[in-house]
């Protein structure tokens, strides 16, 4: 199984802040990697995927990078909406979560 | 609309079956494969398997081979969940979840099935 690790565990940030969350892969993934955001109560919602790739529909202050075993999401100036947890998913090899990320309000 | 519609909240007792079902509408069914994902109370998110509603060709992570049972009726554009013993660990969220390959990201998700297992 390909192991996702995720840092920070937990986030604070204020409204406008840039915030930065990384993700490792135990072996290489190329590209295959997606960024989701889930709120309480709700379903996770696809933000970014091969990486980079912005889902249609998606704030354009969300971005992706990385390839190979380390990638991060970047939100450039956070907003009151954005206040979620946050995974990643690598899709190489079937599929595997990393164990999410809380963005809290600081 | 392009929505995945999972059946209803349920209550059970360790040692009963259960088959929660997850149907697709507003695209087609059989050109996608459609995902399990286990959410457990105050955890992330964990994926079970995978099944391609067109052949049936099924997949499951080694965590759940064994445990459940994927299925899908192209005709009623359904997925299906299926334990034939439940146990107290099985008390989680189930999202069913739309994707394009065995290995895929997921565009499309169901709202979710909460499993509540209690004596």
């Amino acid at each position: 199984d390909i192991q996702m690790t995720q840092s920070p565990s937990t986030l604070s940030a204020s409204v406008g802040d840039r915030v930065t969350i990384t993700c490792r892969a135990s072996q290489s993934i190329i590209t295959w990697l997606a960024w989701y955001q889930q709120k309480p109560g709700k379903a996770p919602k696809l933000l970014i995927y091969k990486a980079s790739s912005l889902e249609s529909g998606v704030p354009s202050r969300f971005s992706g990078s990385g390839s190979g075993t380390e990638f991060t999401l970047t939100i450039s100036s956070l907003q009151p909406d954005d206040f979620a947890t946050y995974y990643c998913q690598q899709y190489n090899t079937y599929s595997t979560f990393g164990q999410g990320t809380k963005v809290e309000i600081k | 609309e392009v929505q995945l519609v999972q059946s209803g909240a349920e209550v059970k007792k360790p040692g009963e079956s259960l088959k929660l079902s997850c149907k697709g509408s507003g695209y087609s069914f059989t050109n996608y494969w459609i995902g399990w994902v286990r959410q457990m109370p105050g955890k992330g998110l964990e994926w079970m398997g995978i099944i391609y509603p067109g052949d049936s060709d099924t997949r499951y992570s080694p965590s759940f081979q064994g445990q459940v049972t994927i299925s899908a009726d192209k005709s009623l554009s359904t997925a299906y969940l299926q334990w034939s013993s439940l146990t107290a660990s099985d008390t989680a969220m189930y999202y069913c979840a739309r994707g394009l390959g065995v290995a895929t990201k997921f565009d499309l998700w169901g709202q979710g099935t909460l499993v509540t297992v209690s004596s």
